[in-house]
């Protein structure tokens, strides 16, 4: 079965726009969770969504939001881009309920100049 | 000022030989971890997990050891091939969601 897909691979902004990162999970799992990996911070939990709703943030300001559609796909958002936010953002995809494990997409590298 | 990146502690193992990778977690009340590997340019990839009411599992050349007293995981890998040259991440989960606290990495490098 497909993988975790994330869209683009690679992104460059500027400083002051806005970019949207999108993440497919894998059929079946209703929950996608984004993580920012940096060599400063290594992996840090952004938040999770489980059938269309955020029910778990992590401690990131308001410039980074996300939603999920109906089809469990997920984006996420970064208003006001800053140079801190050149990261590797990853999505991790899971069934969200009982014993469930989390597979992770290759990840999206954005780099904000 | 400058920043500082985390200092990632590295495993030098020769090809053959048995790994050890160590990990120190965080919040006593999680109650599953979890090993990834990463390589460059590629997403965590899924190694073998633990729940916190087994002290041992074991996989395909990985055990993970967890020693809840102290707050401790292992992961040894058996016979070290340069393909499990990579970085090594424990993670631990303490709630009902998805949340996933990652520790700083150790990066293993195989040599012939």
């Amino acid at each position: 079965k497909a993988g975790v897909t994330q869209t683009p691979r690679y992104l460059i902004k500027t400083r002051g726009q806005q970019v949207t990162l999108s993440c497919s999970p894998i059929s079946g799992h209703r929950s996608v969770s984004w993580y920012q990996q940096t060599p400063g911070q290594g992996l840090q939990f952004l938040f999770e969504y489980f059938s269309e709703t955020q029910r778990n943030k992590g401690n990131f300001p308001g410039r980074f939001s996300g939603r999920q559609f109906s089809n469990s796909r997920s984006e996420m958002n970064v208003s006001t881009l800053e140079l801190g936010d050149s990261a590797l953002y990853l999505c991790a995809s899971s069934t969200g309920t009982g014993l469930f494990s989390y597979t992770f997409g290759s990840g999206t590298r954005l780099t904000v100049v | 000022g400058e920043s500082v990146g985390l200092h990632l502690p590295t495993l030098s193992v020769q090809e053959g030989d048995n790994s050890i990778i160590n990990c120190a977690y965080s919040n006593s009340a999680s109650d599953y971890f979890i090993w990834y590997k990463q390589e460059s340019g590629k997403g965590p990839q899924f190694i073998i997990d633990i729940r916190s009411n087994m002290d041992k599992r074991q996989g395909q050349r990985v055990t993970v050891l967890l020693n809840k007293t102290v707050k401790h995981l292992s992961l040894q890998i058996a016979a070290t091939q340069p393909g499990d040259s990579a970085v090594y991440f424990c993670a631990e989960k303490a709630d009902s969601w998805g949340k996933l606290q990652f520790g700083a990495g150790t990066q293993v490098v195989v040599t012939p």
